[in-house]
């Protein structure tokens, strides 16, 4: 089955420097991923839109300039949280989808990543 | 702005048990799914339905999508201990976008 990894999965950093995430779909090409942050014991909100070529496409409330998305290739799509705060904290996870899909396919999740601000 | 709203928002129940769990929305979807997520991990899909009055069983679970496509439901039979999980509905409507809903924790006591 379809597989997307996501790297690392999880991180500690300083307060006002820049993570990166990876996510990587391992067995398919992924021409749209998407990123969700999560907080404890909430559901998924959707960040934006990962497009391979082209920019990201940001759900309403999200800054673009804090949270930097580049999909330079058709398998790996990347998160940057620049000058990251404490209010970043978060699990965040990404997902692909396959590019030949039909109504009824789900996405495929990665396994998240823990990000702690200090 | 489209929402699912799932109820109820957590669940504690004895092993053996059965119960439902909601998924409701004022939006049609075209298609909808349940995940289970354990803590730490990503979402695991469980089910994909895409006809309104759709019916599926996955073992000790049936779903059922609203002939509206507008709501579903997840109903568990002789719940068992790993059933515990956050369980997850997720809609799409014409993009490959899905909106999550609220979520159900649910915890099944031994």
């Amino acid at each position: 089955g379809a597989v997307v990894s996501q790297h690392p999965s999880w991180v500690i950093c300083k307060s006002g420097t820049s993570v990166k995430i990876e996510c990587r779909s391992l067995d398919f090409q992924a021409t749209t991923m998407f990123w969700y942050r999560q907080f404890p014991k909430q559901s998924l909100m959707l960040m934006a839109t990962s497009n391979e070529g082209s920019k990201a496409t940001y759900e309403q409330g999200v800054e673009k300039d804090k949270f930097l998305i580049n999909h330079a290739s058709l398998t790996l799509s990347t998160l940057t949280v620049t000058s990251a705060h404490p209010e970043d904290s978060s699990f965040y996870i990404c997902s692909a989808i396959q590019r030949s899909i039909s109504a009824g396919y789900g996405y495929t999740f990665g396994s998240g990543t823990r990000l702690t601000v200090v | 702005t489209q929402l699912l709203e799932q109820s109820p928002q957590f669940l504690s129940i004895q092993e053996g048990e059965n119960l439902t769990v909601y998924c409701n929305s004022s939006s049609v979807f075209s298609s909808l799914q349940w995940y289970r997520q354990e803590p730490g991990e990503g979402p695991v899909l469980l089910v994909t339905v895409v006809t309104g009055g759709e019916v599926k069983k996955l073992k000790r679970l049936t779903f059922q999508f609203g002939d509206a496509r507008k709501d579903s439901s997840l109903h568990i039979t002789a719940a068992q201990p790993g059933d515990t999980g956050l369980y997850l509905c997720a809609g799409v409507s014409g993009t490959y976008k899905y909106i999550f809903g609220t979520g159900t924790r649910l915890k099944v006591l031994a």
